[in-house]
């Protein structure tokens, strides 16, 4: 099976600052997918950014970025320009593309945006 | 578009009782999957229903069962309840074919938190 772990239980970053919440995960699969999600106090979970293990590129969305290693099976979110909002719970995700269809998560990062 | 949406958003029950969670899925998805999210876990799958059969299942017990309806919706059921089924119950709706070859993005509920005393 696969294992996802996210080593930073917490993490904490100022407003407009960047701060990367670490991922990395265990499998013998050459296609997956890998996800961020964020979980805010009212609990229902938001997918924040995608990464197809076949595409080389990075994905991106707006603020949010990723790097993607793919041998050294490490997926890291780096957030940009903090904002308030972005406080919450960050799981990182799993879920295999040929054999699988359910999402295997990390235990999370809770993530403290202070002014 | 109505998003997911799950009742109750809280429940008390004792040990050895039995629960039903509800799931209604996002507008267009014939795809339901639920977790468990133990406090300070990450969420955990439970099973996944498609067009009402069972479409897999992860490491639970048989006394958690569900149901998928002609609308999508879903219920989840466990029975004889421990202390440990302490926890909150998100729901995921997506649509999909059989097989998991193809991504689709799943969407989640607001979760029902389930206390077991």
């Amino acid at each position: 099976a696969q294992t996802v772990t996210q080593s930073q239980p917490e993490m904490s970053v100022q407003e407009a600052e960047t701060v990367t919440l670490s991922c990395t995960y265990d499998t013998s699969e050459s296609d997956y997918y890998l996800f961020w999600y964020k979980q805010p106090p009212s609990r229902q979970m938001i997918l924040v950014i995608r990464q197809e293990a076949y595409k080389q590129q990075n994905a991106t969305e707006n603020r949010f970025s990723v790097n993607f290693q793919k041998a050294a099976k490490s997926f890291s979110l780096k957030i940009s320009d903090s904002q308030l909002g972005d406080a919450a719970m960050y799981f990182c995700a799993y879920r295999s593309a040929n054999s699988g269809y359910a999402l295997n998560f990390g235990k999370g990062t809770s993530l403290l945006v202070t002014p | 578009e109505t998003g997911v949406t799950q009742s109750p958003t809280h429940l008390i029950k004792t040990r050895g009782q039995q629960v039903t969670l509800r799931c209604s899925s996002q507008s267009g998805h014939n795809t339901v999957s639920w977790y468990q999210q133990a406090l300070g876990q990450g969420p955990q799958f439970i099973f996944q229903y498609y067009r009402e059969e069972e479409n897999g299942r992860g490491n639970f017990p048989p006394r958690f069962s569900g149901l998928q309806f002609p609308n999508y919706s879903s219920e989840l059921n466990v029975n004889a309840l421990e202390l440990d089924d302490s926890a909150l119950y998100l729901c995921a709706s997506s649509s999909g074919t059989r097989g998991w070859g193809t991504y689709n993005e799943q969407f989640f509920g607001p979760g029902t938190r389930l206390t077991v005393l």
